[in-house]
């Protein structure tokens, strides 16, 4: 079975600096997709960016980016230029190439903005 | 409407009560996921719906819980006897297709007393 790690349950990051989240699976699956999902207080949980397994190039959505390491099963987001509005719960996410669709989660980490 | 809608937004409930959550995915997507996300943690995958029919239900925790989606659009997560350990934010998502972008509700917040 897959799993997915989020070894940092709190982050704080100064408005306009750099902050990167950490997160690792499990798997013995070579295709598959990993997500980071972002959960604000009013619950909605939003798509930050999606990597395919198949891509060796990282994917970046403006000031978000991550890091992917197939060989060493991690999967880290880079927020750049961070705001008050990153603020949130962070959850990374692995979902295989062949089960419908259905997510696997971390346990979060929760990212605080200072002004 | 645009998004998944849930409702309610919140339930408080006696110990031993019957539940049922509703979700409205977006028009025209055929799959429809459900999650339970207890205080503190990530989602964990309940069900999974690929149109009327519940493809995937291998994370219900037992014969309490059971869901259906009997037109292949409203989605109804029946919970009967709750019990304290029930109360968690319960997701629905809804994709297009299976293994396409999933569009997550705000979640029905589900409290037995």
């Amino acid at each position: 079975a897959q799993t997915v790690t989020q070894s940092q349950p709190e982050m704080s990051v100064q408005e306009a600096e750099t902050v990167t989240l950490s997160c690792t699976y499990d798997t013995s699956e070579s295709d598959y997709y990993l997500f980071w999902y972002k959960q604000p207080p009013s619950r909605q949980m939003i798509l930050v960016i999606r990597q395919e397994a198949y891509k060796q190039q990282n994917a970046t959505e403006n000031r978000f980016s991550v890091n992917f390491q197939k060989a060493a099963k991690s999967f880290s987001l880079k927020i750049s230029d961070s705001q008050l509005g990153d603020a949130a719960m962070y959850f990374c996410a692995y979902r295989s190439h062949n089960q419908g669709g259905k997510l696997i989660f971390g346990q979060g980490t929760e990212l605080s903005v200072k002004p | 409407g645009a998004g998944v809608s849930q409702t309610p937004s919140n339930k408080v409930t006696e110990k031993g009560k019957y539940v049922e959550l509703r979700c409205d995915p977006i028009s025209g997507h055929t799959a429809l996921y459900w999650y339970r996300q207890s205080l503190g943690q990530g989602p964990e995958f309940l069900i999974y719906f690929q149109g009327t029919g519940a493809a995937d239900d291998s994370g219900l925790p037992n014969d309490r819980f059971f869901a259906v989606r009997p037109e292949g659009s409203v989605s109804t997560l029946k919970i009967q006897r709750t019990e304290r350990g029930d109360s968690a934010m319960y997701l629905c998502a809804s994709g297009e297709q299976p293994n396409t972008e999933a569009f997550f509700g705000q979640g029905t917040r589900l409290t037995v007393v």
